[in-house]
């Protein structure tokens, strides 16, 4: 168990819709991030937060967005949802902002859109 | 930019057999991390080594052992007597440079696993 949290585990809706996701990171750390795992795309980055602050963004669509609260749980929004979006959607934390800090990621919610 | 190549998509064993995962990057940066990652059936991602750039010791922890070449850019994983329970999918990652900007792993595609009794 690595001390990150993640709900909901799995998450079905339809063509359209928005949902949230949502990440507690281990006690202690200020840094959250969400990746994306799919078939064809693999693991990748969508973004970081630190201490409440965006810090650093990856390929994220402009449909997802998210951000990270005061108690430093973060949330990511997903809106008008596709086919495509379908995925396992991770959400990490780590002390530090940058590198070499190691990041530990949640068990994931598998997003799945019909 | 930075890559992570990870050229074998499936490994099949033998229980007690030896295995090693090949993990091959590019980056620019003369100082950086790279980690690897376990994916059970179950799921979740596992951290299981972190290596700096400037150390190329090689590491044992129990069974799982990495070899560090930075002549090659080669960091690859060996479990020696593989179990059942090693079946996993492993990756490879690259940490970003060190820019004081953000920490965004670069991962490889992964290498999946299958330990047979």
């Amino acid at each position: 168990d690595s001390g990150v949290t993640q709900t909901p585990k799995h998450l079905i809706t339809a063509t359209g819709q928005r949902v949230t996701l949502r990440c507690s990171p281990r006690s202690g750390d200020l840094s959250v991030y969400w990746y994306q795992q799919s078939l064809d795309q693999g693991l990748q980055f969508l973004i970081q937060y630190y201490n409440g602050e965006e810090r650093a963004k990856g390929n994220i669509l402009e449909r997802f967005s998210a951000q990270q609260f005061p108690d430093l749980h973060s949330e990511l929004n997903l809106s008008s949802l596709e086919l495509g979006d379908s995925a396992l959607y991770f959400c990490a934390s780590s002390a530090a902002p940058g590198p070499p800090t190691t990041q530990y990621f949640g068990p994931g919610t598998r997003l799945l859109v019909l | 930019a930075q890559k992570v190549t990870q050229a074998q998509t499936e490994i099949s064993v033998v229980e007690k057999e030896d295995v090693t995962l090949d993990c091959v990057y590019e980056t620019r940066d003369t100082t950086y991390y790279l980690f690897w990652y376990k994916q059970p059936p179950s799921g979740e991602l596992v951290f299981l080594i972190r290596r700096n750039s400037f150390d190329e010791q090689n590491e044992i922890s129990g069974r799982y052992s990495w070899n560090f070449q930075k002549s090659t850019s080669s960091f690859n994983f060996t479990i020696t007597a593989s179990q059942v329970v090693d079946s996993a999918v492993y990756f490879c990652a690259l940490s970003p440079p060190l820019t004081g900007g953000g920490n965004k792993l670069t991962f490889g595609t992964g290498t999946q696993l299958k330990v047979e009794l």
